[in-house]
Protein backbone atom coordinates (compact mmCIF):
# COMPACT_ATOMS: atom_id res chain seq x y z
CA UNK A 1 0.00 0.00 0.00
CA UNK A 2 1.04 3.30 -0.88
CA UNK A 3 1.56 6.16 2.00
CA UNK A 4 -0.38 8.65 -0.08
CA UNK A 5 -3.43 7.57 -2.10
CA UNK A 6 -4.43 9.93 -4.80
CA UNK A 7 -7.20 8.79 -7.71
CA UNK A 8 -5.23 10.12 -10.62
CA UNK A 9 -8.51 11.00 -12.78
CA UNK A 10 -8.77 12.57 -15.04
CA UNK A 11 -11.25 14.61 -14.26
CA UNK A 12 -13.07 16.64 -16.65
CA UNK A 13 -15.72 19.90 -15.52
CA UNK A 14 -17.34 22.52 -16.81
CA UNK A 15 -15.83 26.29 -16.57
CA UNK A 16 -17.19 27.55 -13.15
CA UNK A 17 -17.52 24.35 -11.23
CA UNK A 18 -15.99 23.80 -8.05
CA UNK A 19 -13.73 21.37 -7.92
CA UNK A 20 -12.48 18.92 -5.35
CA UNK A 21 -9.50 17.09 -5.35
CA UNK A 22 -8.46 14.22 -2.96
CA UNK A 23 -5.63 12.77 -1.32
CA UNK A 24 -5.50 9.62 1.88
CA UNK A 25 -2.13 8.88 3.52
CA UNK A 26 -1.32 5.91 5.97
CA UNK A 27 1.60 7.39 8.43
CA UNK A 28 0.29 9.31 10.53
CA UNK A 29 3.42 11.24 11.38
CA UNK A 30 2.98 12.94 8.75
CA UNK A 31 3.51 16.83 9.98
CA UNK A 32 3.07 19.27 6.97
CA UNK A 33 0.72 19.25 3.85
CA UNK A 34 1.17 20.97 0.48
CA UNK A 35 -0.68 20.84 -2.82
CA UNK A 36 1.32 21.66 -6.13
CA UNK A 37 0.23 22.68 -9.41
CA UNK A 38 2.15 21.35 -12.66
CA UNK A 39 1.28 22.49 -16.18
CA UNK A 40 2.75 19.96 -18.98
CA UNK A 41 6.48 19.85 -19.67
CA UNK A 42 6.80 22.34 -16.22
CA UNK A 43 8.13 21.77 -12.96
CA UNK A 44 5.54 21.68 -9.96
CA UNK A 45 4.68 25.20 -8.54
CA UNK A 46 3.75 25.40 -5.24
CA UNK A 47 -0.32 26.49 -4.49
CA UNK A 48 -0.65 26.04 -0.80
CA UNK A 49 0.53 24.42 2.07
CA UNK A 50 -0.62 23.92 5.89
CA UNK A 51 0.42 22.57 9.57
CA UNK A 52 -2.88 21.91 11.13
CA UNK A 53 -6.43 20.44 10.57
CA UNK A 54 -9.27 22.51 9.36
CA UNK A 55 -9.53 25.32 6.48
CA UNK A 56 -7.02 27.52 4.48
CA UNK A 57 -8.06 29.88 1.64
CA UNK A 58 -6.31 31.70 -1.08
CA UNK A 59 -8.47 33.57 -3.64
CA UNK A 60 -10.39 30.64 -5.29
CA UNK A 61 -8.06 27.46 -3.51
CA UNK A 62 -9.16 26.10 -0.18
CA UNK A 63 -6.95 23.46 1.49
CA UNK A 64 -8.60 21.04 3.87
CA UNK A 65 -6.65 18.69 6.11
CA UNK A 66 -8.33 16.09 8.30
CA UNK A 67 -5.72 14.45 10.11
CA UNK A 68 -8.39 12.33 12.29
CA UNK A 69 -9.19 10.67 8.74
CA UNK A 70 -5.78 10.74 7.28
CA UNK A 71 -7.47 12.94 4.47
CA UNK A 72 -6.55 16.32 2.78
CA UNK A 73 -8.17 17.91 0.15
CA UNK A 74 -7.92 20.97 -2.52
CA UNK A 75 -11.31 22.69 -3.45
CA UNK A 76 -11.15 25.32 -6.01
CA UNK A 77 -13.96 27.40 -6.92
CA UNK A 78 -14.89 29.18 -10.18
CA UNK A 79 -12.82 26.78 -11.84
CA UNK A 80 -10.71 28.16 -15.21
CA UNK A 81 -9.76 26.81 -17.90
CA UNK A 82 -6.27 27.84 -16.69
CA UNK A 83 -6.71 25.36 -13.67
CA UNK A 84 -6.41 22.91 -16.60
CA UNK A 85 -3.64 21.08 -14.93
CA UNK A 86 -2.00 17.96 -12.93
CA UNK A 87 -2.67 18.53 -9.18
CA UNK A 88 -0.03 16.81 -6.47
CA UNK A 89 -0.33 16.70 -2.87
CA UNK A 90 2.25 16.14 -1.06
CA UNK A 91 3.11 15.71 2.75
CA UNK A 92 6.28 15.93 4.70
CA UNK A 93 8.05 14.63 8.05
CA UNK A 94 11.65 15.68 9.15
CA UNK A 95 14.22 12.80 9.26
CA UNK A 96 17.61 12.58 9.61
CA UNK A 97 19.17 16.11 8.54
CA UNK A 98 16.05 17.19 6.74
CA UNK A 99 12.20 17.15 5.53
CA UNK A 100 11.07 14.41 3.01
CA UNK A 101 8.22 15.18 1.08
CA UNK A 102 6.20 12.11 -0.12
CA UNK A 103 3.80 13.02 -2.91
CA UNK A 104 0.55 11.77 -4.56
CA UNK A 105 0.79 10.51 -8.16
CA UNK A 106 -1.09 13.56 -9.13
CA UNK A 107 -4.57 13.86 -10.32
CA UNK A 108 -4.69 15.67 -13.79
CA UNK A 109 -7.79 17.86 -14.04
CA UNK A 110 -9.17 19.74 -17.10
CA UNK A 111 -11.48 22.43 -17.32
CA UNK A 112 -13.86 23.00 -20.41
CA UNK A 113 -15.32 26.46 -21.98
CA UNK B 1 10.65 34.52 -5.79
CA UNK B 2 12.40 31.45 -5.55
CA UNK B 3 14.15 30.57 -9.12
CA UNK B 4 15.54 27.09 -9.66
CA UNK B 5 17.63 26.70 -12.75
CA UNK B 6 18.12 22.99 -14.77
CA UNK B 7 20.48 23.47 -17.56
CA UNK B 8 19.16 21.15 -19.72
CA UNK B 9 14.98 21.16 -20.44
CA UNK B 10 16.01 17.83 -22.96
CA UNK B 11 18.70 15.48 -23.35
CA UNK B 12 19.36 12.23 -25.38
CA UNK B 13 21.84 9.85 -24.26
CA UNK B 14 23.04 6.46 -25.16
CA UNK B 15 23.32 3.37 -22.91
CA UNK B 16 27.27 3.79 -21.08
CA UNK B 17 27.39 7.14 -21.30
CA UNK B 18 28.44 8.97 -18.05
CA UNK B 19 25.18 11.84 -18.00
CA UNK B 20 25.31 14.65 -15.48
CA UNK B 21 22.32 16.86 -14.90
CA UNK B 22 22.83 20.06 -12.97
CA UNK B 23 20.70 22.48 -10.94
CA UNK B 24 21.08 26.12 -9.70
CA UNK B 25 18.83 27.40 -7.06
CA UNK B 26 19.63 31.40 -6.32
CA UNK B 27 17.91 31.69 -3.26
CA UNK B 28 20.88 30.46 -0.58
CA UNK B 29 18.97 27.42 0.18
CA UNK B 30 20.45 25.11 2.41
CA UNK B 31 18.30 21.81 0.93
CA UNK B 32 18.67 20.58 -2.96
CA UNK B 33 16.59 17.60 -3.91
CA UNK B 34 16.84 15.20 -6.71
CA UNK B 35 13.58 13.48 -8.19
CA UNK B 36 12.43 11.69 -11.17
CA UNK B 37 8.92 11.52 -12.23
CA UNK B 38 7.17 8.97 -14.17
CA UNK B 39 3.67 8.21 -15.40
CA UNK B 40 1.37 6.08 -12.31
CA UNK B 41 4.86 6.13 -10.03
CA UNK B 42 4.80 10.09 -8.95
CA UNK B 43 7.85 11.76 -7.76
CA UNK B 44 10.51 9.51 -6.23
CA UNK B 45 13.52 11.19 -4.35
CA UNK B 46 16.96 10.09 -5.56
CA UNK B 47 19.33 12.20 -3.50
CA UNK B 48 19.26 14.87 -1.09
CA UNK B 49 21.55 17.30 0.65
CA UNK B 50 21.39 19.96 3.48
CA UNK B 51 24.84 21.20 2.91
CA UNK B 52 27.96 21.53 1.04
CA UNK B 53 29.80 17.69 0.39
CA UNK B 54 26.88 16.57 2.07
CA UNK B 55 24.37 13.84 0.71
CA UNK B 56 21.59 11.46 1.38
CA UNK B 57 20.14 8.59 -0.21
CA UNK B 58 16.84 8.96 -1.01
CA UNK B 59 14.13 6.18 -2.14
CA UNK B 60 15.82 5.46 -5.17
CA UNK B 61 19.85 6.08 -5.55
CA UNK B 62 20.64 2.75 -7.15
CA UNK B 63 22.68 4.20 -10.53
CA UNK B 64 23.18 7.57 -9.14
CA UNK B 65 25.57 9.45 -7.68
CA UNK B 66 25.20 13.52 -6.74
CA UNK B 67 27.66 16.32 -5.93
CA UNK B 68 27.74 19.72 -3.96
CA UNK B 69 30.19 21.39 -4.15
CA UNK B 70 28.89 24.63 -3.63
CA UNK B 71 25.60 25.68 -1.96
CA UNK B 72 23.97 26.98 -4.95
CA UNK B 73 24.74 24.22 -6.89
CA UNK B 74 23.52 20.54 -6.89
CA UNK B 75 24.29 18.06 -9.63
CA UNK B 76 22.88 14.46 -10.61
CA UNK B 77 25.15 11.62 -12.55
CA UNK B 78 24.08 9.10 -13.77
CA UNK B 79 27.28 6.76 -14.00
CA UNK B 80 26.42 4.54 -16.44
CA UNK B 81 23.49 5.32 -18.33
CA UNK B 82 20.89 2.59 -18.48
CA UNK B 83 17.51 2.93 -20.92
CA UNK B 84 14.90 2.43 -17.78
CA UNK B 85 16.74 5.33 -16.65
CA UNK B 86 14.63 7.52 -19.30
CA UNK B 87 12.39 9.84 -17.19
CA UNK B 88 11.57 13.07 -16.48
CA UNK B 89 14.54 14.20 -13.57
CA UNK B 90 13.19 17.41 -11.16
CA UNK B 91 15.98 19.46 -9.01
CA UNK B 92 14.17 21.25 -5.52
CA UNK B 93 15.41 23.59 -3.15
CA UNK B 94 13.89 24.52 0.35
CA UNK B 95 15.49 26.49 2.84
CA UNK B 96 16.24 25.39 6.03
CA UNK B 97 17.52 22.41 7.47
CA UNK B 98 15.46 20.30 9.35
CA UNK B 99 12.07 22.01 9.18
CA UNK B 100 9.29 20.88 7.69
CA UNK B 101 8.60 23.62 4.31
CA UNK B 102 7.53 23.65 0.91
CA UNK B 103 10.33 22.57 -1.75
CA UNK B 104 10.55 24.25 -5.00
CA UNK B 105 11.28 23.20 -8.05
CA UNK B 106 12.81 23.52 -11.26
CA UNK B 107 11.21 22.91 -15.05
CA UNK B 108 12.38 19.53 -14.94
CA UNK B 109 14.97 17.68 -17.35
CA UNK B 110 13.05 14.97 -20.17
CA UNK B 111 16.46 12.51 -20.33
CA UNK B 112 15.73 9.87 -22.80
CA UNK B 113 18.52 6.91 -22.58
CA UNK B 114 18.78 5.10 -25.86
Amino acid sequence: QKEVEQDPGPLSVPEGAIVSLNCTYSNSAFQYFMWYRQYSRKGPELLMYTYSSGNKEDGRFTAQVDKSSKYISLFIRDSQPSDSATYLCAMSLITGGGNKLTFGTGTQLKVEL
Amino acid sequence: DVKVTQSSRYLVKRTGEKVFLECVQDMDHENMFWYRQDPGLGLRLIYFSYDVKMKEKGDIPEGYSVSREKKERFSLILESASTNQTSMYLCASSLLRGQNQPQHFGDGTRLSIL
